[in-house]
């Protein structure tokens, strides 16, 4: 149980161009979901944690305008990345919490490549 | 001092060795504590999640919390060379509280050889 899935895997675009990623919860409603960001040998970085129904709350430093994100049921968030960047190039990830404790679980990522 | 310290290695040992992995940490309000495991290009896969201290066995892993040093660990018996990934330590407070961030450790890289 408890699997996550991201839409796409992999991504390459120009830059200039918005790009969607999907993060959906399979088996389980997920009130809350987060999304990272990964560079090469690097740990996760939090951008921001969506819950189901109303606004993200972002890290400090993460434009809100740039990535925008919605989380419009328990089983889905999308992360739009606005007018990308070559410097945006990086592995997105989300994950999503089950309930009251902090047991969360990845999607397997997503590799954006701005061109 | 980051919040979570762990040594990036790379660290190598032979197949059937135990691997001693550790994470340090200095926020006294985490409270759930994980390892992660991530292989390359991938999104990490969750190994073992503790809440408080103690020892907690699945299969051959066996995650150990000191919350009195603010110290865990993860174990593995009998690596296999399926074993070599990045393993992340990762922490927590209480939900809904202001600990309620998940702090990652850096990641230890593993390789297992055969």
């Amino acid at each position: 149980g408890a699997v996550v899935s991201q839409h796409p895997s992999r991504v390459i675009c120009k830059s200039g161009t918005s790009v969607k990623i999907e993060c959906r919860s399979l088996d389980f409603q997920a009130t809350t979901m987060f999304w990272y960001r990964q560079f090469p040998k690097q740990s996760l970085m939090l951008m921001a944690t969506s819950n189901e129904g109303s606004k993200a709350t972002y890290e400090q430093g993460v434009e809100k305008d740039k990535f925008l994100i919605n989380h419009a049921s328990l089983t889905l968030s999308t992360l739009t990345v606005t007018s990308a960047h070559p410097e945006d190039s990086s592995f997105y990830i989300c994950s999503a919490r089950t309930g009251n404790d902090n047991e969360q679980f990845f999607g397997p990522g997503t590799r954006l490549t701005v061109l | 001092q980051k919040e979570v310290e762990q040594d990036p290695g790379p660290l190598s040992v032979p197949e059937g060795a135990i691997v001693s992995l550790n994470c340090t940490y200095s926020n006294s309000a985490f409270q759930y504590f994980m390892w992660y495991r991530q292989y390359s290009r991938k999104g990490p896969e969750l190994l073992m999640y503790t809440y408080s201290s103690g020892n907690k066995e699945d299969g051959r892993f066996t995650a150990q919390v000191d919350k009195s040093s603010k110290y865990i660990s993860l174990f593995i018996r009998d690596s296999q060379p399926s074993d070599s990934a990045t393993y992340l330590c990762a922490m927590s407070g209480l939900v809904k509280t202001s600990y309620d961030k998940v702090i990652f450790g850096p990641g230890t890289s593993l390789s297992v050889i055969p």
